[in-house]
């Protein structure tokens, strides 16, 4: 069975643009959940999905934002990037909300 | 707050020595918590995780971890490490909104494990 798969891997961007990140999660768990590591912060909760309804939100500005389609595939979605949104995003899978996380390799943003 | 503390940034252990890292919580609920190990530029790997019952549960890859609701502890435990377990540590909390879900986890800093030949 596939992992979790993260597109794309490494990404660079420039201050203001915005940057789309994609997931595919585990098939057949339907709860996806996005977190942001930075040496900084460490690992941040950023959102949860579950049939395309988020569950949850972690403590980030509105310029983050993701959505999830019936496919249970999940795209987050950040505007006006900031020096600072520089991260390796991860997203994580599960059958459902009580089940165990299934970590992707991440997207490594950087913004310049 | 919920909040999760592991103390040690980086630890050294010789290949076949025990291994013990430490976590600390902060939970007001009975806490879900959880191991989890990443590779350099991998994702992170659950490692094993207690929701209730016996307060000693054991993981893959020969770890094992005991909760301490007195201590609000979660160490991490190995008998004897190998090379290839050099990676960093992850403790984690779950919160305890809609029903528990998972997918909402605290992580510690991370706790970095060398391992000397």
């Amino acid at each position: 069975k596939a992992g979790v798969t993260q597109t794309p891997r490494y990404l660079i961007k420039t201050r203001g643009q915005q940057v789309t990140l994609s997931c595919s999660p585990i098939s057949g768990h339907r709860s996806v959940s996005w977190y942001q590591q930075t040496p900084g912060q460490g690992l941040q909760f950023l959102f949860e999905y579950f049939s395309e309804t988020q569950r949850n939100k972690g403590n980030f500005p509105g310029r983050f934002s993701g959505r999830q389609f019936s496919n249970s595939r999940s795209e987050m979605n950040v505007s006006t990037l900031e020096l600072g949104d520089s991260a390796l995003y991860l997203c994580a899978s599960s059958l459902e909300p009580n089940s165990p996380l299934h970590f992707g390799n991440g997207t490594r943003l950087t913004v310049t | 707050a919920q909040s999760v503390t592991q103390p040690d940034i980086h630890i050294t252990v010789s290949e076949g020595a025990s291994l013990e890292l430490r976590c600390n919580y902060s939970y007001g609920a009975t806490p879900y918590l959880f191991w989890y190990v990443q590779s350099p530029g991998q994702g992170l790997q659950l490692l094993l995780k207690y929701f209730s019952g016996d307060t000693l549960v054991q993981g893959i890859k020969g770890f094992e971890a005991e909760f301490k609701r007195s201590q609000s502890s979660f160490n991490l435990r190995k008998p004897s490490v190998h090379w290839s377990d050099a990676a960093e540590y992850f403790c984690a909390v779950g919160t305890m909104n809609y029903g528990g879900s998972q997918g909402n986890l605290i992580f510690g800093k991370g706790t970095k494990l060398s391992v000397k030949p």
